[in-house]
């Protein structure tokens, strides 16, 4: 019955060692997020596409990429993590621009 | 800066009384407004939206907002231990324009005590 999927649900990697994560939608909506969320913080908005237009944060660091290869797919890629990138990450997808966002489980990162 | 401002808390209510969020925004044309409730470890879960000044009732949760005043607040009447979870607030500045990424603010913790 999930909608919004992620995967893993828990991924721990190594200080600098590449790390996908993975989001898919049963929704078709057009719009697809990543945020990022540490301990007792608002999530904060990494990235995200509206159909195939990518859109990123201007105060997203160039170690965190993204892509779209098909409606309902998104990947998160965090090229050489860092301890600070420890968090957990959420995606989101809504049917149209300013529609309600429904969330994915989220994955957590641990960086060792 | 669009800015989102809610109490941290936390919020202790005892099991069936009323729990009240607040949230106040900065955007003055915003225009659309989501309570997200977020249980310890786990992701955001919409509860309420609303677009229009007014309540906007969906069982035991009410939605109110003042658009005049920037506030928009979120009533938890006959609460239960099981509403334990930190609420989010959201704004949204525009309806299907080129601005419509959501702001969110950090979050209430209500606990409902037994």
């Amino acid at each position: 019955d999930a909608m919004v999927i992620q995967n893993p649900r828990y991924q721990v990697t190594q200080f600098g060692k590449p790390v996908t994560l993975s989001c898919s939608q049963t929704l078709n909506h057009n719009v697809m997020y990543w945020y990022q969320q540490k301990s007792s913080q608002a999530p904060k908005l990494l990235f995200h596409y509206y159909d195939k237009d990518f859109n990123n944060e201007a105060d997203t660091p160039d170690n965190f990429q993204s892509r779209r290869p098909n409606t309902s797919f998104c990947f998160l890629d965090i090229r050489s993590p860092g301890l600070g990138d420890a968090a957990m990450y959420l995606c989101a997808t809504s049917r149209d621009k300013g529609g309600i966002q429904y969330f994915g489980a989220g994955t957590r990162l641990s960086v060792l | 800066q669009k800015e989102v401002e809610q109490n941290s808390g936390p919020l202790s209510v005892p099991e069936g009384a009323i729990a009240s969020l607040n949230c106040t925004y900065s955007d003055r044309v915003s225009q659309s407004f989501f309570w997200y409730r977020q249980y310890s470890g786990k992701s955001p879960e919409l509860i309420m939206s609303i677009y229009s000044n007014g309540d906007k009732e969906d069982g035991r949760f009410t939605a109110q907002l003042n658009k005049a005043s920037q506030y928009v607040s979120l009533l938890i009447r006959d609460s239960q231990p099981s509403d334990s979870a930190t609420y989010l607030c959201a704004v949204n500045p525009a309806r299907g324009g080129s601005n419509y990424k959501l702001t969110f603010g950090k979050g209430t913790l209500l606990t409902v005590n037994p």
